[in-house]
């Protein structure tokens, strides 16, 4: 069945260190995929998308992800968070077969201290 | 930026009632969503729809849900007989473009006793 899959359900790190969030997608063919941040008390905000072309993939707030074909993977990375990036990620992703239809993974919980 | 709202925030209703859920999309998008997100488990698609129908719907999706498009501006989920399993965070959501970005309202919380 295809899915979307996160590798790490909390993670708790400092100020200015650098963050990466694993994601797996189960899709064969064309897919978009994209990366999701939810504040708390707050909607899903888009951080990023892929649709085709360049895989290094720049969003806002200075996030990046890097779509590697081979081996089904979008991971979400920032190389100095800071604490107001304390959020929940949700990776995200939709084939040619429903490209409307989002399959999200189970979200990350990130904590970052002062 | 434009914003997905939805209406109410929370919403307690008795098992077996009817409750409508609202959301007002950014007024120049054509696709429209609902998402549900029950405690703990991940955001989960129930239904999309364009030009006045579904477009594609998911299992969770049954008989007791349906979808409208009552005027020019709001999007309305229904369920007809609410069980306690529906207890969850629904999300609308729109995009201007099939496969574009979906953009999220802050949800509903619909908890039945």
């Amino acid at each position: 069945a295809q899915s979307v899959s996160q590798h790490n359900h909390h993670v708790i790190l400092s100020e200015a260190a650098s963050l990466e969030l694993g994601c797996n997608y189960s899709y064969g063919g064309t897919v978009n995929l994209f990366w999701y941040v939810q504040y708390p008390g707050q909607h899903l905000q888009l951080l990023l998308k892929y649709f085709s072309g360049d895989p290094l993939v720049k969003g806002i707030k200075g996030f990046e992800a890097e779509f590697i074909k081979s081996k089904f993977s979008f991971n979400l990375r920032k190389p100095s968070v800071q604490w107001s990036d304390t959020a929940e990620y949700f990776c995200a992703g939709a084939t040619t077969d429903s490209w409307g239809k989002l399959q999200f993974g189970a979200g990350t919980q990130v904590v970052v201290t002062p | 930026e434009p914003e997905v709202t939805q209406t109410p925030s929370h919403q307690v209703t008795q098992m077996g009632q009817e409750v409508i859920l609202r959301c007002v999309p950014i007024s120049n998008h054509l696709y429209f969503y609902w998402y549900r997100q029950i405690l703990g488990q991940k955001v989960e698609f129930l239904v999309s729809f364009y030009n006045n129908e579904i477009s594609e719907k998911s299992e969770i999706f049954d008989d007791q849900f349906s979808v409208e498009r009552p005027d020019g501006s709001n999007f309305t989920l229904k369920i007809r007989s609410t069980k306690l399993e529906d207890s969850a965070m629904y999300f609308c959501a729109s995009s201007g473009l099939l496969g574009g970005p979906q953009h999220f309202g802050d949800g509903t919380r619909l908890s039945i006793l």
